[in-house]
């Protein structure tokens, strides 16, 4: 069956680096996409993989091995307002159509 | 702000009955998605509509439903209702099926409590 797994919980200080890794089983595969929610609030998103290799986008990056199925995203010089718990997504293209598949989420803490 | 507004915020009702939650997409935006997102657990996708037709399924129960209609705007249905099923309903939209970079963008969300 489909699924992602990741962390369920990271903490980290206040200008640290962090990662958070996602490992994926899907049937088909169209990218790796990165959501981040608020306590409460919307998920938003971040960042999406199609290829191998890293995307970066200011303070975040996200990095896909289509080989290992496997993604993680990077998240540095970390601030208060990056507590929150982020999600890992695909789009799985299994049966000639596809739906999204969202991993439990990991809920990181950063402390001052 | 993310353009999808979705009503209401919340919704308190009683186990076996049936409730409507509608959201509006982005300004512009074809595709619609509703989520489901049980307490502490991640997302779970429910279905997609683009332009009117249902696209995609997921883990949708028989006894939910959902439509978009010709000005975009899209309604789930729930009915027979359980306690399992309170939850934080999310309505997300984007530009295309499918779209290039997958970005999707999530409405406030509807919290259902079933007693």
């Amino acid at each position: 069956g489909q699924s992602l797994e990741q962390p369920s919980e990271v903490t980290a200080v206040e200008g640290a680096i962090v990662q958070i890794n996602c490992t994926y089983q899907t049937s088909g595969f169209y990218g790796l996409s990165w959501y981040q929610q608020h306590d409460g609030g919307a998920p938003t998103f971040l960042s999406y993989n199609a290829l191998d290799g890293l995307e970066e986008t200011g303070r975040f990056s996200s990095f896909l091995s289509r080989s290992d199925s496997y993604g993680y995203l990077l998240l540095q010089e970390l601030q208060m307002k990056d507590s929150a718990s982020y999600f890992c997504a695909v789009r799985d293209g299994a049966s000639g159509t596809y739906k999204y598949i969202f991993g439990t989420g990991t809920r990181l803490k950063v402390l001052a | 702000d993310s353009g999808v507004t979705q009503t209401p915020k919340h919704l308190i009702t009683a186990t076996g009955q049936r409730v409507t939650l509608r959201c509006s997409p982005r300004s512009g935006d074809l595709s619609v998605y509703w989520y489901q997102q049980s307490l502490d657990q991640g997302l779970q996708f429910l279905i997609q509509y683009y332009n009117g037709e249902e696209r995609a399924k997921g883990n949708i129960l028989e006894r939910f439903s959902a439509q978009q209609f010709p000005d975009l705007h899209s309604e789930l249905n729930l009915s027979s209702l359980e306690l399992g099923d309170s939850a934080l309903y999310f309505c997300a939209s984007s530009g295309v099926q499918g779209t290039e970079n997958n970005e999707q963008f999530f409405g406030p969300g509807t919290r259902l409590t079933v007693l």
